[in-house]
């Protein structure tokens, strides 16, 4: 079965800093692979997927991720952080079938002042 | 505006009592999703609807009784609930339920304490 691994659970990083949240999935099939974002008191909402094409995907908010098929790996990342990024990040993956998407057990970023 | 609206954003409900959770999307969608977010805990799919028919349950108890009357509407009727059971119960909706196409959609959840 899919599974998907976020071996981060939460992430301090002072604020202007670059960050990396890491994402490792398990298929030995093309998969269709999601990044989603959670503030504070609020759902879940996308920041970016990748679905083919270019290993590096850009999203909204300055954030990109880049898809490592070898590695199994799409890790999320931002060069300078805000305070406003401080959230819940989910890493999601999908089969090419009509399979569910399944979601990682996500990261807390938190931005330090 | 996420096109995925739910109601009450908040409840609160002692163990006998009897409610319901209440979702709606205006996006189109054929996939509707309950999942449980407790704290400290990974998301946890509930229930699954496509084209109004349950795909799947993942082994919830039956104090939690889904109901899609509809593609747009979905609810979850709530009955002798647990103090454990409280958590944010998050209502999502996508295309189809896998594939390139299937985008998740989330509401701002409906935040539940059972007392």
């Amino acid at each position: 079965a899919q599974s998907v691994t976020q071996l981060d659970s939460q992430v301090p990083v002072f604020e202007e800093a670059p960050v990396e949240l890491r994402c490792n999935y398990s298929s030995s099939v093309s998969v269709y692979l999601f990044w989603y974002v959670q503030y504070p008191n609020q759902g879940l909402q996308l920041l970016l997927k990748y679905l083919s094409g270019s290993t590096l995907v850009k999203g909204i908010n300055g954030f990109e991720a880049e898809f490592n098929k070898s590695q199994t790996s799409f890790h999320l990342r931002k060069p300078s952080v805000h305070i406003s990024d401080t959230a819940e990040y989910f890493c999601a993956a999908s089969k090419t079938s009509y399979d569910k998407v399944i979601f990682g057990p996500g990261t807390s970023l938190s931005v330090i002042p | 505006e996420t096109g995925v609206t739910q109601t009450p954003r908040h409840l609160v409900m002692g163990m006998t009592n009897k409610k319901s959770l209440k979702c709606e999307q205006h996006l189109g969608h054929n996939a509707m999703y309950w999942y449980k977010q407790s704290a400290k805990k990974p998301l946890e799919l509930m229930f699954v609807y496509n084209f109004k028919e349950q795909t799947e349950n993942n082994s919830v108890p039956s104090r939690f009784s889904p109901e899609c009357p509809n593609s747009s509407h979905l609810f979850l009727h709530l009955h002798t609930l647990q103090p454990e059971d409280s958590a944010l119960y998050l209502c999502a909706s996508s295309p189809n339920t896998g594939g390139a196409e299937n985008t998740i959609y989330f509401g701002e959840g409906s935040w539940l304490t059972v007392v």
